[in-house]
């Protein structure tokens, strides 16, 4: 049993369209990163949410905690085919120290 | 100047055979980290050091040994490799000890034949 789960798995548009990918689970999380991840990379961080109902911009980019620390969303405006990637989140638990990895949302922006 | 470097960046073997991996980072983090990636893109924690000391050991099996010779280098050593260890390998450095924000390098993608 995945404790972050991610969706959608895949999602593939057109460059230029608005989208919003998720990262939900049933425990709450001290704190949660994003990470995109391109073709024969690793992962880069993108940011890192830590107050409940925290809302965070990085350009096109915004993320968004849950009011309860149990999700996160990002979501992306006017995407272009650089943001093409895999977007992975990570959570922080309170009661160990470890990252808590969701599967990843697999993103293709076309042209 | 890259942060954290690992070599080689593929590799091809046959079922049987010893390999290793090489990392090191140049960002002065106290802690290192090993990640395996499957084919569906799951990342899973193998191991981390801090300051050269194991601090996690998940489930993996023992012909996977991890060796820090100092802070800045974390090696992977695989024994008797088979055909699902077949993944690739990510090594990541944090400033603090996990949950710190990790900084990947770019992956040795391992194929056992």
């Amino acid at each position: 049993t995945q404790l972050l789960e991610q969706s959608p798995q895949f999602l593939s548009i057109q460059e230029g369209e608005n989208l919003t990918v998720y990262c939900n689970s049933s425990s709450v999380f001290s704190s949660l990163q994003w990470y995109r991840q391109e073709p024969g990379e690793g992962p880069v961080l993108l940011v890192t949410v830590v107050t409940g109902g925290e809302v965070k911009k990085l350009k096109r980019l915004t993320f968004q905690f849950g009011d309860a620390r149990k999700d996160s969303s990002l979501h992306i405006t006017a995407a272009q085919t650089g943001d093409t990637g895999l977007y992975l989140c990570a959570g922080e638990r309170d009661s160990n120290y470890q990252l808590i990895w969701g599967a990843g949302t697999k993103l293709i922006i076309k042209p | 100047d890259t942060a954290v470097s690992q070599t080689p960046k593929y590799l091809v073997t046959q079922m049987g055979n010893d390999k290793s991996i090489k990392c090191e980072q140049n960002l002065g983090h106290d802690t290192m980290y090993w990640y395996k990636q499957d084919s569906k893109k799951f990342l899973k924690i193998m191991f981390s050091y801090n300051n050269k000391e194991l601090i996690i050991n998940e489930t993996v099996p023992n012909r996977f040994s991890p060796k820090s010779p100092d802070k800045a280098h974390l090696n992977l050593h695989i024994n008797s490799l088979e055909l699902g260890d077949s993944a690739v390998y990510f090594c990541a450095s944090s400033p603090r000890a996990m949950p710190d924000t990790q900084y990947f390098g770019p992956g040795t993608r391992l194929t056992v034949l």
